[in-house]
């Protein structure tokens, strides 16, 4: 199993520049998690999904949209950046059953806005 | 208030030295514990994880959890220079989302 994969690992953007950070992963896992990781600041949730065609917001949403049309792929969409949105974004995965709920991270993207 | 808070150091020990990395947390209704350890320039994994009052031992590593006083700790024993990283705390109860600490960055000094 390759596990949680992400790409790109490192993105320059422009302001008001779009794009898409991509995660997949092959655990047969339903609950699927978008972070960023700031200095210092922890892991802020962005987006989750709790299966194909079900995604929720989290603590930090605005800027950012998600979609699931499969249990393997939870893509997150980047409008228009700023400079704010300059981070470390992690993907992350869960089984549904099962405690404690112990999520699998992937390797991250390392996103910077100019 | 934040519901989890962690003292994010950073932190300095020589090898050898035992470390003591803490979290305290403000929702009672918290039942499990978590310790993730994230390596410079990659994705936190698990490392131990508990949900009862009392310690729990892996190896080096020993979670403690203390319900009454809603505080969390991981004390690694013969600390090595491997053991260099950010050491996140999480807890969650149910099904309910994971809420993580801010971390705090470890360095071991050979």
């Amino acid at each position: 199993n390759a596990g949680v994969t992400q790409t790109p690992k490192f993105r320059i953007l422009k302001i008001g520049q779009s794009m898409t950070l991509q995660c997949a992963q092959d655990m047969n896992h339903n609950y699927m998690y978008w972070y960023r990781q700031d200095p210092g600041m922890g892991l802020k949730l962005i987006y989750y999904s709790v299966g194909a065609g079900i995604t929720d917001k989290g603590e930090v949403p605005n800027g950012y949209n998600v979609s699931r049309s499969t249990t393997e792929d939870f893509p997150l969409r980047l409008e228009l950046a700023a400079p704010s949105q300059t981070s470390v974004y992690f993907c992350a995965s869960t089984p549904t059953s099962g405690v404690p709920h112990e999520q699998f991270f992937g390797p991250g993207t390392r996103l910077t806005v100019l | 208030q934040k519901e989890v808070e962690q003292d994010p150091g950073p932190l300095s020990v020589p090898e050898g030295a035992i470390v003591s990395l803490n979290c305290t947390y403000s929702n009672s209704a918290f039942q499990y514990f978590m310790w993730y350890r994230q390596y410079s320039r990659k994705g936190p994994e698990l490392l131990m994880y508990t949900y009862s009052s009392g310690n729990k031992e892996d190896g080096r590593f020993t979670a403690q959890v203390d319900k009454s006083s809603k505080y969390i700790s991981l004390f690694i024993r013969d600390s090595q220079p491997s053991d260099s990283a950010t050491y996140l705390c999480a807890m969650h109860f149910g099904n309910e989302k994971l809420t993580f600490g801010t971390g705090t960055r470890l360095t071991i000094i050979p």
